[in-house]
């Protein structure tokens, strides 16, 4: 099975912030990684696909990148709205994982 | 638009089994596989397999080999989920998922929460 890595597993942030967020892959994924957005008591929401496509809807302060091993997911300006847990998912190959998620928090 | 509908939240003692479903509508039901998901509390998500709705055939994670079914019923556009000899860790919210161009999953089910306690 291939493993995801997401650091950190939590960050403090502010509003206006730029941020980072890395997920390592076990083995090469080319660029099949998608990012999720979740916020308590809810499904998760596509952010990201094809390591860097922004899927219709989501604003462009969000942006992906990476191939392989290493993949980066950033916002380049918080918003109230953005503090959630992202996860990174790989579907390169089945079983399909998930990192183990970072929960973005107000500092 | 499309939805997917899950059935509601069950309590389950262990060692039962517990069937999740998903009903799809605002598309052609055999056009896209669907996946399902789970997330025990305060964890991360995890893939438990997909399901082929033209074919009826089903890929499980290793994990959950022996102990899920996935099946449909294309005549009301609802995929299942069936796990057995169910244990405390399998409390969790069970999702479907469904990708579109990729394998990126595009839309969800709202969730079900299954809770194995005695």
């Amino acid at each position: 099975d291939i493993q995801m890595t997401q650091s950190p597993s939590t960050l403090s942030a502010s509003v206006g912030d730029r941020v980072t967020i890395t997920c390592r892959a076990s083995q090469s994924l080319s660029t099949w990684l998608a990012w999720y957005q979740q916020k308590p008591g809810k499904a998760p929401k596509l952010l990201i696909y094809k390591a860097s496509s922004l899927e219709s809807g989501v604003p462009s302060r969000f942006s992906g990148s990476g191939s392989g091993t290493e993949f980066t997911l950033t916002i380049s300006s918080l918003q109230p709205d953005d503090f959630a847990t992202y996860s990174c998912q790989q579907y390169n190959s089945y079983p399909y994982t998930f990192g183990q998620g970072t929960k973005l928090e107000i500092k | 638009q499309v939805q997917l509908v899950q059935s509601g939240a069950e309590v389950k003692k262990p060692g039962a089994s517990v069937m999740v479903s998903c009903k799809a509508s605002g598309y052609t039901f055999t056009s896209y596989y669907m996946h399902w998901v789970r997330q025990a509390p305060g964890q991360g998500l995890e893939w438990m397999g997909v399901i082929n709705p033209t074919s009826g055939s089903a890929t499980y994670a290793q994990k959950f080999q022996g102990r899920v079914t996935m099946t449909r019923d294309t005549s009301t556009s609802t995929v299942y989920l069936e796990l057995s000899s169910l244990r405390s860790e399998d409390t969790a919210v069970f999702y479907c998922a469904r990708p579109t161009g990729g394998n990126h999953y595009d839309y969800w089910g709202q969730g079900s929460l299954v809770t194995v306690s005695s």
